[in-house]
């Protein structure tokens, strides 16, 4: 059965600091793979995609996650966190039979001073 | 602005009364469904819609219903609410074509039931 899995369920970076959340799917066909934040008692926004092509992808907000086919997972990627950037952030790998998006549970992402 | 609208924001009701959350987009997505999303559980699809009176079942739709009557409206029903479904809801539209499977959410529902 296709999962999402974020190993992570609470990450602590100190403001300025790299981040790299981690997510690994199970699918047996090419994914269609997504990463959206969630701010607090917001709705979800799309933070970038992968559907073919290129496998490093630039999304928003300084963003980039990079799809590795071998080790299926698709990690997102920040050089230097900004205080706005605590939220909730969510894999999701999306099926083609039946557009389904299939969720991981959520990394809740906070930064330090 | 290209949106997808839930009502209520919150909503607060008592085991049994039947309610309805009203979902509207302005895309002319074909494709739309209903979330719920639980602490540790990320979101699961509760039922979807590929296109006007074409509903089926995602994968927790116990004691829910749904409509499309029109294109732009997908409202989730609960007939005869309980408590365990105190959850925070999100409906989604998608454009249908091939490999585009991105999904454009509302602001979310939250309800809880006493």
């Amino acid at each position: 059965a296709q999962s999402v899995t974020q190993p992570d369920i609470h990450i602590t970076v100190s403001e300025g600091a790299s981040l790299e959340l981690r997510c690994n799917y199970s699918y047996g066909a090419t994914p269609y793979l997504f990463w959206y934040v969630q701010s607090p008692g917001q709705g979800l926004q799309l933070l970038l995609k992968y559907f073919s092509g290129d496998t490093l992808v630039q999304g928003i907000k300084g963003f980039e996650a990079e799809f590795k086919r071998s080790q299926s997972s698709f990690n997102l990627r920040k050089p230097s966190v900004h205080w706005s950037d605590a939220a909730e952030y969510f894999c999701a790998v999306g099926m083609d039979s039946n557009y389904q998006l299939i969720w991981g549970a959520g990394t809740k992402l906070i930064i330090k001073p | 602005e290209a949106q997808v609208t839930q009502n209520p924001r919150y909503l607060i009701t008592v085991t049994g009364k039947k309610l309805t959350v009203t979902c509207s987009q302005n895309m002319n997505h074909e494709y739309m469904s209903w979330y719920r999303q639980d602490p540790g559980l990320g979101l699961r699809q509760i039922y979807y819609s590929m296109n006007v009176e074409v509903t089926d079942k995602g994968d927790v739709p116990e004691g829910y219903k749904v409509s499309r009557k029109e294109k732009r409206n997908f409202p989730l029903i609960l007939e005869s609410p309980s408590p365990n479904q105190t959850s925070l809801y999100f409906c989604a539209s998608t454009p249908l074509g091939s490999g585009n499977t991105e999904a454009f959410f509302g602001q979310g529902t939250r309800l809880t039931v006493v």
